[in-house]
Order: C-alpha cells, then structure tokens, then sequence
C-alpha cells in the first residue's frame, strides 16, 4: 500500500467505447504521473501534472486525454482505443519541494490492466 | 541525454549479497541517483537515492562512486521476494525508466 489508489484494477473495452481510468494519491504530493507499460517493454512516460498543470506531454495520441482536477486526483479518459493500447496503466504522484531533488521520489499504484478487443 | 545503463539479467543465491550496477557516466554535478524496483506486474517501488556518499536504509544499501559515474545497489541478504526488475535513473532523467536489470534469486 503506497497511499496510491487506481480503478479499475482490470478493464476490458472495445474500440468504440469511452472509459476513463482514475488515480487518487493520499500522500499530499503536488505532481502527478501516468505511464504506459507494454508487455515486455519498459514504462513509458505519457503524461506529467505539476501543481495541476500538465508539464509534460510525451507525444501521446490523442485517444489519450488526461485530466487533473485537484492535487489529489488524477484521470486518463480513454476513447477509440486500438489493440495495441492493451497495457498496464500506472499512475505515481511525488511532491515537490524547494531544496531537494526535483521531483524527488515518485509513489505508484497498483496499475489498471487494459486489454482493446 | 542523462541516460543509465544496467545489465539485462543477473542471478543471486537465496541469503546471499546481490550487487546490481549501473552506469551514469554522463550525470553532472547535482543530479541524486535513484533506484526503483518492481515485482511483476505490479507499479515500481522507490528503494533509495544519493548524491556523493554512500546510503543505506531499511532497503538496501547504495555505492556511489567518487567520480559518480556508476553506483551499484546491494541487497545484503537476498531473499526470493526480491525477485524483480530493478532501474536506476538520475535526476537529469528524472521521469524516465530504462530497461532495469532483471534479478532472480535462486532458492
């Protein structure tokens, strides 16, 4: 338990559908991560929320729209979605502090395995 | 291009030191190295980072060296839980996971 929390744990969609997955961290961290891990592959980068503004978008299709409400709360909706988008999605949150290392140490959860019939 | 370079694979015996290492020779004066690890099919776990000098914790213990081009992490009794992929990554890299070494402990 990492005090990072995602649901679905497990989700099956087909192309057409629209789903969002969601990311709530408890730790009071200020930024928010979603990554991409492929079979076999390593993580993937997607998107980087600092202070509720997006600071990194590392060239995802746009089938991928994230949204950070607040600090706590962190969503990737998902649309027309292809095969290949079959993944475990991981969300992890860090805080930033003036000092330190930037970004310190990152916080993730369990993932959201998605499989793209 | 802050990259790191780890060994693909590497075993260890149950109850024995796993010495995992890894090249950072690019990494500038203030970048911390960090090391993460994560069991399959779960989200990676931090372990621990440094600077200059030599860290443990409840974890592992972290090796720098003096010209902090490569630091190797130690697992001083492996035990067949920490059976996973382990990456290290600096700051000048710092939201990026290479491909990590793979570690499995042998019973």
């Amino acid at each position: 338990e990492t005090g990072v929390t995602q649901t679905p744990r497990h989700l099956v969609m087909g192309m057409t559908n629209k789903k969002s997955l969601k990311c709530e961290q408890h730790l009071g961290h200020n930024a928010m991560y979603w990554y991409k891990q492929s079979a076999k592959k390593p993580l993937e980068l997607m998107f980087v929320y600092s202070l509720e503004e997006r600071v990194e978008n590392n060239s995802v299709p746009s089938r991928f729209s994230p949204e950070c409400p607040n600090s706590s709360h962190l969503f990737l909706h998902l649309h027309t979605l292809q095969p290949e988008d079959s993944a475990l999605y991981l969300c992890a949150s860090s805080l930033l502090k003036g000092g330190g290392p930037p970004y310190n140490e990152q916080f993730f959860g369990p993932g959201t395995r998605l499989t793209v019939l | 291009d802050a990259k790191t370079t780890q060994p693909p694979s590497m075993d260890c015996a149950e109850g024995r030191a796993a010495n995992l290492p890894c090249n950072h020779s690019t990494i500038s004066g203030n970048e911390y190295v960090y090391w993460y690890r994560q069991i399959h099919s779960q989200g990676p776990q931090y372990i621990i980072h440094g600077l200059k000098n030599n860290e443990t914790n409840e974890m592992a213990s972290l090796i720098i060296t003096e010209d902090r081009k490569s630091s190797t992490l130690i697992l001083p009794h492996a035990t067949l839980r920490d059976t996973a992929v382990y990456y290290c990554r600096n700051t000048g890299n710092q939201f990026y996971f290479g491909t990590g070494t793979s570690l499995t402990v042998i019973p």
